[in-house]
């Protein structure tokens, strides 16, 4: 089944513990990106990738880094997170071939940071 | 910059009734794409529809059906005969032309309760 998984689905963590949500797509797409959702806000790109080795911010990277090592998985990393990152996030993926790929996204990570 | 406008932020309607959820949306660009997601209490997104700027067509599938109006900048949506299923909230989203990012600019969604 074509797919996008992120691990973990919940978390809870405390001030200045890193933390990775991992995201892996089958689809072989190129391009992945992270999402944030906040009440009232929709979502906010954090980081994309138009490729391998090729990544981007969004408009909301502080706070976050990503790699992408493989094409399939793009981890999102809070190296120390902080209340304010409290928030669900997406990952995406869609094809690289022109803007209309639409993104297809993971089922979300609810992450709490006390 | 690019902006998605959703100015509905709750609607409730009673199941069977048709309602029609706004879509405004502000871009500089001449070619660009729309979406609809819909997102269930279980919290994933679900695509819905893609829609070019250059197809002004609308839109119709199932129950759902799609009014793209370039004039207006709005491409709303409308659930006829709507059921319970159908409580979400709807985003809608905006990506540029090509060469860009690829970033979907999401409106801040509207959230459809429909009461048995």
């Amino acid at each position: 089944e074509a797919q996008v998984t992120q691990n973990p689905r919940y978390l809870i963590t405390v001030t200045g513990k890193k933390l990775t949500v991992t995201c892996s797509q089958n689809m072989n797409h190129e391009y992945m990106s992270w999402y944030r959702q906040d009440p009232g806000l929709g979502l906010r790109q954090i980081y994309y990738s138009m490729n391998v080795e090729v990544t981007d911010k969004g408009d909301v990277p502080e706070g976050y880094k990503v790699s992408r090592k493989e094409k399939r998985n793009f981890p999102l990393i809070l190296e120390s997170p902080s209340p304010n990152q409290t928030s669900l996030y997406f990952c995406a993926s869609s094809l690289l071939a022109g803007v209309a790929d639409t993104q297809y996204f993971g089922p979300g990570t609810r992450l709490t940071v006390l | 910059a690019q902006k998605v406008t959703q100015a509905q932020t709750e609607i409730s309607v009673v199941e069977k009734e048709d309602v029609t959820l706004d879509c405004v949306y502000e871009t500089r660009d001449t070619t660009y794409y729309l979406f609809w997601y819909k997102q269930p209490p279980s919290g994933e997104l679900v695509f819905l529809i893609r829609r070019n700027s250059f197809d002004e067509q609308n839109e119709i599938s199932g129950r759902y059906s799609w009014n793209f109006q370039k004039s207006t900048s709005s491409f709303n949506f409308t659930i006829t005969a709507s059921q319970v299923v159908d409580s979400a909230v709807y985003f809608c989203a905006l990506i540029r032309r090509p060469g860009s990012a690829r970033q979907l600019t999401f409106g801040s969604g509207t959230q459809l309760t429909v009461l048995p």
